[in-house]
């Protein structure tokens, strides 16, 4: 199976952290993904894990722990042009990509 | 360097009716993705193309195909058109499958928004 699970919506104020947890089921995996996506906008690349460990990237940083089907994206030091959605998209052995249904951030003054 | 593109950016079709939607990868990737992508949802795997063959298929009926031309372009049909075909479609192109180091970075095109009334 496929399933991939991350919450739905998300609210912090500016300048704050938010945390974006994923799960997923883990046979056949081999990487995580995490997408941001503006309102009718294309999704673009953030992070990519195949290893477990913490991956940091300015202000975003994406964790990943394979044992666990887990991942999270943390971003810091939130600005409103943050509040989009966050995919989180699972590669598996054949090459393809499945993605979670996204999480909306909203960033508030 | 030319990103992914597609056209039209938005359409309107009839129910029964049939409609092709484009796509040009970004410059120096064969392999193009298409998705789909219903309003408040994450974008769904329809099908692969990779050297002019497909490279693997999601859930989707037959009446969803596809084709890659040898500039590695892209079309995706939809016959039959339903109201639940509704959404947005999006390309993505990358390299070669399995390439290190990051074998999915995938560039989606700006989408075309399809609906079907």
């Amino acid at each position: 199976g496929q399933n991939i699970d991350q919450p739905t919506e998300m609210t912090a104020t500016e300048g704050a952290i938010v945390q974006i947890n994923c799960t997923y089921q883990t046979s056949g995996f081999n990487g995580l993904f995490w997408y941001q996506q503006h309102a009718g906008e294309a999704p673009t690349f953030l992070s990519y894990n195949v290893l477990d460990g913490l991956e940091e990237k300015g202000r975003f940083s994406s964790f990943l722990s394979r044992s666990k089907g887990y991942s999270y994206l943390l971003l810091k030091e939130l600005q409103m042009k943050d509040s989009a959605s966050y995919l989180c998209a699972v590669g598996w052995n054949d090459y393809k990509l499945s993605f979670g249904a996204g999480t909306t951030v909203t960033v508030r003054a | 360097e030319t990103g992914v593109t597609q056209s039209p950016t938005h359409l309107i079709k009839t129910r029964g009716q049939q409609v092709t939607l484009r796509c040009s990868s970004q410059s120096g990737h064969n392999t193009v993705s298409w998705y789909q992508q219903a309003l408040g949802q994450g974008p769904q795997f329809i099908f692969q193309y990779y050297r002019e063959e497909e490279n693997g298929r999601g859930n989707f009926p037959p009446r969803f195909s596809g084709l890659q031309f040898p500039n590695y372009s892209s079309e995706l049909n939809v016959n039959a058109l339903e109201l639940d075909d509704s959404a947005l479609y999006l390309c993505a192109s990358s390299l070669e499958p399995g390439l290190a180091p990051l074998p999915y970075e995938q560039y989606f095109g700006p989408g075309t928004r399809l609906t079907v009334t």
